[in-house]
C-alpha cells in the first residue's frame, strides 16, 4: 500500500507570514513528488512538482525534499487571502498514478 | 484552449443503478486517469488509459470499468451502485506516459448515491 501521509489539521495563517506544509510518503523508491492546490467545490490544479533532493523556488512558493526521510515539504511565502485553499501533497509511484495525501486546509487571515 | 471536460457536472442516483461518466482530455494529451474524491479526503486513483490500453487500475471492485477511445476521451462506468460510491469523480488528462506525474484535472462529476 502506498501511503501519503499529511497529518496537520488546518493552518491559520496571517496575511504575509509564512505557511509551513509538510508530507511524508512510505515508498522508498518513489521518484517525483507534486504538490497540488484545491480551491472549495473545485478540481486540483498542480502548483509544484520537484524531483531531487533539495529546494525548488517558484515565486512565493517553494518545495523541500528529502528522500532519505520520506519528506516532503512546502512553504508558501508571503501568505496571500487568494492562498486560502486544501493543499494535497502526491506522490507517483508509476505511470502517472499518483498516491494524494488527505490534504491541509490552508486560512489566510487579512 | 480547452481543458479537461468531464459530464455530467452533477447527477443522483440509487442504490443498485448504472452510471456512465464521461471526459475529454486536453487536445494533444494521450492519457485519461480517473480519480474518485471522497469529501476530506484526497484523490484515490482508479485508473489509467494511454494510447487506449488500460496502464494501471486502483483498489476499487469489478464493478468500475473504464475504456478509452481512439479520440482519446473515455468513459468510467460504475455497476451496482452503493452509497459508498457518492463522491466526486475526477477525470485528469496528461501527454503520455513519461511518467511525470503531472496532471491536468476536470472539474469532476459529483455522484450523489441515495
Amino acid at each position: 500500500q502506498k501511503e501519503v501521509e499529511q497529518n496537520s489539521g488546518p493552518l491559520s495563517v496571517p496575511e504575509g507570514a509564512i505557511a509551513s506544509l509538510n508530507c511524508t510518503y512510505s515508498d522508498r523508491g518513489s521518484q517525483s513528488f507534486f504538490w497540488y492546490r484545491q480551491y472549495s467545490g473545485k478540481s486540483p490544479e498542480l502548483i509544484m512538482s520537484i524531483y531531487s533532493n533539495g529546494d525548488k523556488e517558484d515565486g512565493r512558493f517553494t518545495a523541500q525534499l528529502n528522500k532519505a526521510s520520506q519528506y516532503v515539504s512546502l512553504l508558501i511565502r508571503d501568505s496571500q487571502p487568494s492562498d486560502s485553499a486544501t493543499y494535497l501533497c502526491a506522490v507517483n509511484y508509476g505511470n502517472n498514478r499518483l498516491a494524494f495525501g488527505k490534504g491541509n486546509q490552508v486560512v489566510v487571515i487579512p | 484552449d480547452a481543458g479537461v471536460t468531464q459530464s455530467p457536472t452533477h447527477l443522483i442516483k440509487t442504490r443498485g443503478q448504472q452510471v456512465t461518466l464521461r471526459c475529454s482530455p486536453i487536445s494533444g494529451h494521450k492519457s485519461v486517469s480517473w480519480y474518485q474524491q471522497v469529501l476530506g479526503q484526497g484523490p484515490q486513483f482508479i485508473f489509467q488509459y494511454y494510447e487506449k490500453e488500460e496502464r494501471g487500475r486502483g483498489n476499487f471492485p469489478d464493478r468500475f470499468s473504464a475504456r478509452q477511445f481512439p479520440n482519446y476521451s473515455s468513459e468510467l462506468n460504475v455497476n451496482a451502485l452503493l452509497l459508498g460510491d457518492s463522491a466526486l469523480y475526477l477525470c485528469a488528462s496528461s501527454f503520455g506516459g513519461a511518467n511525470t506525474g503531472e496532471l491536468f484535472f476536470g472539474e469532476g462529476s459529483r455522484l450523489t448515491v441515495l
